[in-house]
């Protein structure tokens, strides 16, 4: 089945770091890739996404490129700041209804 | 527009009792979809409704069922509630019928004692 493997968390960085967080999946069919992520307390919000291979999705500084050779969608920011603290989840998307499979989810932290 | 809503935000339930939450959709979406977040498991794919019909289940027991209105509003129910069943339930609105963005509520916290 569809599966999805992030890194493990949490991720401490000094702000103004080089983000990366990686995430690789396993998929039958061309998935559509997704980065969302969750606020203390809240929901989930859709930070970026890429529907096919080479398709680079990007929002808020972070980017995302979807690497069909390596099933690859790494999440990169150049220059994070405190306020990114959060939880990031990759998922994709196979088709057939909307279902989501997300990975475990990474914990960033972003020190002054 | 106004975002996905969901109520309650938190819920104190005894074990063996039923649940109801409830989950507003972006105006004008047509396909609801409700998750499980836990520490242990992660985020769960529970089922989803589109135009009042449910397209896709995940694996948990019939315990959990779900249903749309025709309003796209819906809802999910819990009966016999288990101390493992503590978690975020998050719902999801979406406008297509498939592949389109999710957009999630705040989540409703569920706390079984």
């Amino acid at each position: 089945g569809d599966s999805v493997t992030q890194m493990e968390g949490p991720v401490t960085l000094s702000e103004e770091a080089f983000l990366t967080i990686n995430c690789t999946y396993t998929a039958t069919g061309y998935p559509s890739l997704f980065w969302y992520v969750q606020y203390p307390g809240e929901g989930l919000q859709l930070l970026l996404k890429a529907t096919k291979a080479d398709d680079k999705g990007s929002n808020k500084g972070f980017e995302a490129t979807y690497r069909k050779e390596t099933t690859s969608f790494h999440l990169e920011k150049g220059s994070v700041q405190v306020s990114d603290s959060a939880v990031y989840f990759c998922a994709l998307f196979t088709g057939g209804g909307n279902k989501l499979t997300f990975g475990t989810g990474t914990q960033l932290k972003v020190e002054l | 527009k106004a975002g996905v809503t969901q109520t309650p935000r938190y819920l104190i339930k005894t074990r063996g009792q039923q649940v109801t939450l409830s989950c507003s959709p972006i105006s004008g979406h047509r396909s609801v979809s409700w998750y499980q977040q836990t520490p242990g498991q992660g985020l769960q794919f529970l089922f989803e409704y589109f135009s009042e019909t449910q397209r896709n289940k995940g694996n948990f027991p019939g315990r959990f069922s779900g249903r749309q209105f025709s309003n796209s509003r819906s809802e999910m129910n819990v009966s016999t509630l288990e101390l493992g069943d503590s978690a975020l339930y998050l719902c999801a609105s979406s406008q297509g019928t498939s592949g389109y963005e999710q957009y999630f509520g705040p989540g409703t916290r569920l706390t079984v004692t």
